[in-house]
C-alpha cells in the first residue's frame, strides 16, 4: 500500500514569513512529486514538481527532495495571506501514465 | 492556457439513479484519469485510461462504474446505481504523452455530486 503523509495543520504563519511544508512517502519506487495547491471546494492547482535529489526554485517556492529520506518539502518565501490553502503532496512512480498517490494535505494560513 | 472541463459543476441525484460525469480533457493529451475527493479526505484514483482503453484501476472502481470517451473528445463516468457513500468531489484530468512522468496532470474544476 502506497502512502503519503502530511502533517494536516493547521500551520499558520504571519505574512511576509516563509511556510515549510513536509511529505513523507512509503514507496521507494516514486520517481515524481508534485506540490499541489488546493482552495476550498476547488480542484488542485499543479504549483511545483521535482523529480531529483536537492532544490528547485520557481519564484516564492522551493521544492526539496531526499530521495534517500523519503521526504519532500516546500517553502514558501514572503507568505501572502492569498496563499492560505490546503497544499497536497503527491507522488508516482514517473511513467507516462502512472497514477497519483495524493497525501491528505496540509492547511496553510497566512495571518496578515 | 489549456484546461480540462467539466460538467456539470453540481449534480444531485436520488440513491440507485444513474449519473454520467462529463469531462473535456486537453486537446492533445493522451493519458485521462478520474480522481475523487469526498469531503474532508484525501484525493482517491478511480481510474485512468490510455489508447480507448482502462490502463489502471483501483479498488473503488467497480462493477458501478464505467468509463468511456465516445467520441474522440468527451471522457465520461457513469455511476450505475448511486449510493450514498458515492457523494464526493469527482476530478477529471489528463496528462501529455511523455516517457517520464515530467508533467503534473492538469484537474478539471470538478463535480460536485450529492446522492440524497
Amino acid at each position: 500500500q502506497k502512502e503519503v503523509e502530511q502533517n494536516s495543520g493547521p500551520l499558520s504563519v504571519p505574512e511576509g514569513a516563509i511556510a515549510s511544508l513536509n511529505c513523507t512517502y512509503s514507496d521507494r519506487v516514486s520517481q515524481s512529486f508534485f506540490w499541489y495547491r488546493q482552495y476550498s471546494g476547488k480542484s488542485p492547482e499543479l504549483i511545483m514538481s521535482i523529480y531529483s535529489n536537492g532544490d528547485k526554485e520557481d519564484g516564492r517556492f522551493t521544492a526539496q527532495l531526499n530521495k534517500a529520506s523519503q521526504y519532500v518539502s516546500l517553502l514558501i518565501r514572503d507568505s501572502q495571506p492569498s496563499d492560505s490553502a490546503t497544499y497536497l503532496c503527491a507522488v508516482n512512480e514517473g511513467s507516462g501514465y502512472s497514477t497519483l498517490t495524493f497525501g491528505k494535505g496540509t492547511m496553510l494560513l497566512v495571518s496578515p | 492556457e489549456p484546461e480540462v472541463t467539466q460538467t456539470p459543476s453540481h449534480q444531485v441525484t436520488q440513491m440507485g439513479q444513474e449519473v454520467i460525469l462529463r469531462c473535456v480533457p486537453i486537446s492533445n493529451h493522451l493519458y485521462f484519469y478520474w480522481y475523487r475527493q469526498i469531503l474532508g479526505q484525501k484525493v482517491e484514483f478511480l481510474v485512468s485510461f490510455y489508447n480507448n482503453e482502462i490502463s489502471e484501476k483501483s479498488e473503488i472502481f467497480d462493477d458501478q462504474f464505467s468509463v468511456e470517451r465516445p467520441d474522440g473528445s468527451n471522457f465520461t463516468l457513469k455511476i450505475r446505481s448511486t449510493k450514498l457513500e458515492d457523494s464526493a468531489m469527482y476530478f477529471c484530468a489528463s496528462s501529455g504523452r511523455t516517457g517520464t512522468s515530467s508533467y503534473g496532470y492538469t484537474f478539471g474544476s470538478g463535480t460536485r455530486l450529492t446522492v440524497v
